[in-house]
């Protein structure tokens, strides 16, 4: 099935060494964005791609980067992870611009831990 | 101007009932509104979505009920059951020629008892 895929499930990585979250797509769709979401919270969007396109959110810390070398894949960079960098990251992914259809599909997310 | 309120915070719905969520909003670009639902450890799914030129959409038991005017739109759950427990997002977007970037409500915790 086309889906988002996201890997790891699970990351634990300490306090300011840079850890990298990853994420793929076959649903051919040419927007990607990194969200943040923390327990409880709605999720925060970080920063998009339009296709090579990057928009980056104007509150997003310089401490997180991207990058997405094809369509298909988008990583997420942490630099220097602190503390309060701990919360669940979701990849999501839209298609064409047609606003009635322009729906984001999320993936199942990566659970950071900062020890 | 971007913001999203979204009531209320929880609710506990007994099965067979109907669960009520309800969401406002300010800023009158918003041109699509989606309803995510979301399972502990899970992404968002979505569930349900309705442009600002209908006022009602039906899809099984959910329906969204928009109202342009008072700009307010709302989730309904009919017959609901405990496989619904979920956190409930509403959001709202514009199409900035860049991607659809949504404003995401609150959320809301459903739990439904046997």
């Amino acid at each position: 099935d086309a889906m988002v895929i996201q890997n790891p499930r699970y990351q634990v990585t300490q306090f300011g060494k840079p850890v990298t979250l990853s994420c793929s797509q076959t649903l051919n769709h040419n927007v990607m964005y990194w969200y943040q979401q923390k327990s409880s919270q709605a999720p925060k969007l970080l920063f998009h791609y339009y296709d090579k396109d990057f928009n980056n959110e104007a509150d997003t810390p310089d401490n997180f980067q991207s990058r997405r070398p094809n369509t298909s894949f988008c990583f997420l960079d942490i630099r220097s992870p602190g503390l309060g960098d701990a919360a669940m990251y979701l990849c999501a992914t839209s298609g064409p611009r047609d606003r009635y259809t322009d729906t984001q599909y999320f993936g199942p997310g990566t659970r950071l831990t900062v020890l | 101007q971007q913001q999203v309120k979204q009531s209320p915070q929880s609710l506990i719905v007994q099965k067979g009932g109907i669960s009520i969520i309800n969401c406002a909003y300010e800023n009158t670009a918003f041109d699509y509104f989606p309803w995510y639902q979301q399972f502990p450890g899970k992404g968002p799914a979505l569930l349900i979505a309705i442009r600002p030129d209908v006022s009602e959409k039906k899809e099984g038991r959910f329906t969204i009920s928009f109202n342009k005017s008072a700009k307010q739109f709302s989730l309904h759950i009919m017959d609901s059951q405990p496989g619904d427990s979920a956190t409930y997002f509403c959001a709202a977007t514009v199409v900035t020629g860049g991607g659809n970037k949504l404003t995401f409500g609150t959320g809301t915790q459903l739990k439904v008892e046997l």
